[in-house]
């Protein structure tokens, strides 16, 4: 069974940092196409930066508004993908979510986290 | 760079069916095989229903189709039912390194 877990929401005041964790099993991880999108609340979705598998580069593309101030990493020994943010802004406010995406022979296959709460506010 | 354009709403009555648009540009939707339509309830996590334009991931019900013309992408969902009520995003890739969004279409089952 498939299961991605996030984690590492907070209240963090302007300028603050945080790392959110996402944590998978169930399927070959260091395959995965690892994705952070967020949704501020009764928005829509925003992609907000992806990290490929090793095999394809590793390599990490960012959205605009968080390049410079978010970093994506991962650590296929211990099937986690994270989320490190500096700078924050109350704008940042929203649920995070990661996303993997793998292959599962010619179909893809496609798997969100439950999704961690980020609040920015002094 | 914009997000995609979706309609709001769209409603439809059971056993109808509703068709959502997307609509870009020749840099994104209209240049990209990587079109994606997402299904999302109220307090959930998004569910991906279509990827690479018309392919569905396993276990999708062959009701939602995807299609693209030109600048456009759409979503078909046949025969609905009470349970596909619910947010409906697009969203299509950049040049393969930048992700769009499209502002999300609430499907309302009459």
């Amino acid at each position: 069974e498939v299961q991605v877990v996030v984690s590492g929401g907070d209240l963090v005041k302007p300028g603050g940092s945080l790392r959110l964790s996402c944590a998978a099993s169930g399927f070959t991880f260091s395959n995965g196409w690892m994705t952070w999108v967020r949704q501020a609340p009764g928005k829509g979705l925003e992609w907000l930066g992806r990290i490929k598998p090793n095999a394809d580069g590793g390599t990490i593309d960012y959205a605009p508004p968080v390049k410079g101030r978010f970093t994506i990493s991962r650590e296929d020994s211990k099937n986690m993908v994270f989320l490190d943010m500096t700078g924050l802004k109350t704008e940042d406010t929203a649920i995070y979510y990661c996303n993997i995406g793998v292959w599962c022979g010619n179909l893809l296959c496609d798997y969100w986290g439950q999704g961690t709460l980020v609040t920015v506010s002094s | 760079q914009s997000a995609l354009t979706q309609p709001p709403s769209a409603s439809g009555s059971p056993g109808q069916s509703v068709t959502i648009s997307c609509t870009g540009t020749s840099s994104d939707v209209g240049g990209s095989i990587h079109i994606s339509w997402y299904q999302q309830h109220p307090g959930k996590a998004p569910k991906l229903l279509i990827y690479q334009v018309n392919k569905r991931p396993s276990g999708v019900p062959d009701r939602f189709s995807g299609s693209r013309s030109d600048n456009t992408a759409s979503l078909t969902v046949s025969g609905l039912q009470a349970e596909d009520e619910a947010n409906y995003f697009c969203s299509s890739y950049v040049d393969d390194n930048l992700k769009l969004f499209g502002g999300g279409t609430k499907l309302t089952v009459l």
